[in-house]
């Protein structure tokens, strides 16, 4: 089956300092997907929808400067969360939404931030 | 976009049939209706999908009645393993569509 992978799996950075997560589809081309954050005990949370060659599409109050994202390849979105902070703390999930007309979606492993 | 009732917990045994059941009141023509089960510390992992009636496949049935407001998840014989949370997303599938997570259900499977 379609394989999306995110790198790194979990990642400690200090407050202040900016952290980029990789969200890969290893067998298909994806014109879309989409980043999820996720507090413990809590669900899913769309933050954004990232379109090859275009700008991402933020959810209400997630703030686009520090939640940085870019769709350069039609395999490849990242997201960067610039000057992090303890409360940024989560784990982050992405999607990728294949091309071809199925449009069936397949979700990444996750990555788990920590911020201290 | 459709919105999803669940009930939040479940408690169930090992060996036992599991039916969680997910309301959808206002879905709509288009909209299919797809289970997820996620397990802590994973990204959401694709269980089933249905349009109407009944679908099965090697892990898991869903029920549709005629209306489609409603779908039930079943679970045959369920082990420690299936313990994760369940969700149910409504939506067309269409190259337009979102993904949004409602609450889940919390599935515990007990010795």
């Amino acid at each position: 089956g379609a394989v999306v992978s995110q790198h790194p799996s979990r990642v400690i950075c200090k407050s202040g300092t900016s952290v980029k997560i990789e969200c890969r589809s290893l067998d298909f081309q994806a014109t879309t997907m989409f980043w999820y954050r996720q507090f413990p005990k809590q669900s899913l949370m769309l933050m954004a929808t990232s379109n090859e060659g275009s700008k991402a599409t933020y959810e209400q109050g997630v703030e686009k400067d520090k939640f940085l994202i870019n769709h350069a390849s039609l395999t490849l979105s990242t997201l960067t969360v610039t000057s992090a902070h303890p409360e940024d703390s989560s784990f982050y999930i992405c999607s990728a939404r294949r091309q071809d007309g199925s449009y069936e979606q397949y979700f990444g492993p996750g990555t788990r931030l920590t911020v201290t | 976009l459709a919105k999803t009732t669940q009930p939040i917990s479940m408690d169930s045994y090992e060996g036992q049939e599991v039916n969680i059941t997910c309301s959808h009141n206002n879905i709509a023509t288009n909209d299919y209706i797809t289970w997820y089960q996620q397990f802590p510390s994973q990204g959401p992992r694709f269980i089933i999908q249905g349009y109407k009636t009944k679908v099965t496949n090697e892990v898991a049935s869903l029920f549709i009645p005629a209306d489609r407001k409603s779908s039930t998840l079943s679970l045959p014989r369920v082990s420690l393993s299936d313990t994760a949370v369940y969700y149910c997303l409504v939506g067309d599938q269409g190259g337009s569509y979102i993904p949004t997570f409602g609450r889940g259900t919390s599935l515990i499977v007990h010795p």
